[in-house]
């Protein structure tokens, strides 16, 4: 069964430093995404992560994967208060299904 | 273009009542998708369709919940009867299915109260 696992699970950030978050899955897979969700909103796609060594990035945001640690990060450059929200990583497994991880919650401070 | 529409958003209901919710995914999506989303936690996929079929319905309710997709365009999930442990956000996503990239598009969800 895959596992995805994401931490840490809250972080608060302040304004102007850079940050890295984690996502790590259990079993191989071909495909990572990165969703955006604000409060009371739905899932907003970021980034899909296709191969090993992929990067992508946009904005402040750059996301990238390591299949073979089976661990994806996405690190923040100079964080801003439009960044808060909850950061969730997903997994294609068997049959291209998702398996999402529980969500970072980011919150910026001045 | 309009994105994946969810009714309604917000639904408070007493236990053993039932409830439907409605999905419209993206135009010429064929691939439908039904999540639920618990506080403080990842969606977990419910149902997953393919135009009309339900390829993947492993981890549905089947003694309360029940889904369709009509003409494999809108879908309505339904529970009957509602118990305390089904507050929840419902979320639909839909996506065009194929290719390597496969992104799914979440509607707005429905936050389902039971009380």
């Amino acid at each position: 069964e895959l596992k995805v696992e994401q931490n840490p699970l809250f972080l608060s950030m302040q304004e102007g430093k850079n940050y890295t978050i984690y996502c790590n899955y259990s079993t191989t897979s071909d495909r990572l995404y990165w969703y955006r969700q604000d409060p009371g909103k739905s899932l907003e796609s970021l980034f899909v992560l296709l191969s090993n060594g992929a990067v992508k990035q946009e904005g402040r945001l750059m996301a990238s994967l390591d299949t073979k640690a089976r661990l994806s990060t996405l690190h923040i450059t100079a964080a801003v208060h439009d960044l808060s929200a909850t950061y969730f990583c997903a997994v294609a497994g068997a049959n291209s299904k998702l398996t999402f991880g529980k969500g970072i919650t980011l919150s910026v401070r001045p | 273009e309009a994105g994946v529409v969810q009714s309604p958003r917000y639904k408070i209901i007493e236990k053993k009542q039932p409830v439907a919710f409605w999905c419209n995914p993206i135009s010429g999506h064929n691939t439908l998708y039904w999540y639920r989303q618990n506080l403080g936690q990842g969606p977990e996929l419910l149902i997953r369709y393919e135009n009309e079929e339900a390829v993947d319905d492993s981890q549905l309710p089947k003694d309360r919940f029940s889904a369709e997709r009509l003409k494999g365009v809108d879908s309505t999930l339904k529970i009957q009867p509602a118990e305390l442990g089904d507050s929840a956000v419902y979320l639909c996503a839909s996506s065009q299915g194929g290719g390597s990239k496969n992104i799914q598009y979440f509607g707005a969800g429905t936050r389902l109260s039971v009380l």
